[in-house]
């Protein structure tokens, strides 16, 4: 059975400074990956999404990374900012049947 | 564009009461439709998902049961509510593997 799991849970960082959130499944044989950002109280936000044959994927200040031989994957937050505070999840879907599986989430927050 | 719609926002229901949930996507035909359920602690839990009209499957047993009148309406219902059905509910649809969410409804089991 896939498990996900996500360190740290929580995570407090001045801002301007770089950071990595970690996530680690216990299955190789994924579909994708995919990074999302929970706002308190609100749905979830796609960040990045991974294809298994990729290694990773750019978007602004965000980049995730995805080695699936070692069930891993990184979402590096460059410059960070306030409004980065949010809740980060990862999930990885393994059939391509889109019934992912989420890990509880590493909750940010970024110090003026 | 693709808009997802959930409500109510907020509801707080007694104890034995039954439940109504609503989930309504615009912009696409056919999508495959799903219901999370995320409890505190415990991570985003898939409840059940939809291929397509009247084609429901669950994901874990519970009190909760989902139907699909149409093709882009998917609802989340309960005959009786528990105490243990309180949490945040999400309901989302996918494209080429990316999932996109609905704003969400909280509801309150007192």
């Amino acid at each position: 059975k896939q498990e996900v799991t996500q360190i740290p849970a929580a995570l407090s960082v001045p801002e301007g400074e770089n950071l990595v959130l970690n996530c680690s499944f216990t299955d190789s044989a994924i579909y994708n990956l995919q990074w999302f950002r929970q706002d308190p109280g609100k749905g979830l936000t796609s960040l990045l999404l991974i294809q298994s044959s990729q290694r990773e994927q750019t978007s602004g200040r965000l980049n995730a990374s995805l080695d699936k031989s070692s069930g891993r994957s990184t979402l590096y937050i460059a410059a960070s900012q306030p409004g980065d505070s949010a809740t980060y999840l990862c999930a990885v879907d393994m059939n391509r049947d889109d019934k992912i599986i989420f890990g509880k989430g590493t909750r940010l927050h970024i110090l003026p | 564009s693709q808009t997802i719609h959930q409500w109510p926002a907020t509801l707080v229901q007694p104890v034995g009461s039954p439940l109504s949930l609503e989930c309504t996507v615009e912009g696409t035909s056919n999508p495959n439709l799903y219901w999370y359920r995320q409890a505190a602690g415990r991570g985003l839990q898939l409840l059940f998902y939809s291929v397509g009209i009247g084609q429901i499957s669950s994901e874990v047993p519970q009190n909760l049961s989902a139907s699909r009148p149409q093709d882009r309406q998917f609802i989340l219902s309960s005959k009786k509510l528990l105490l243990s059905d309180s949490g945040f509910y999400l309901c989302a649809w996918s494209w080429e593997g990316t999932q996109y969410f609905g704003p969400g409804t909280r509801l309150l089991v007192l």
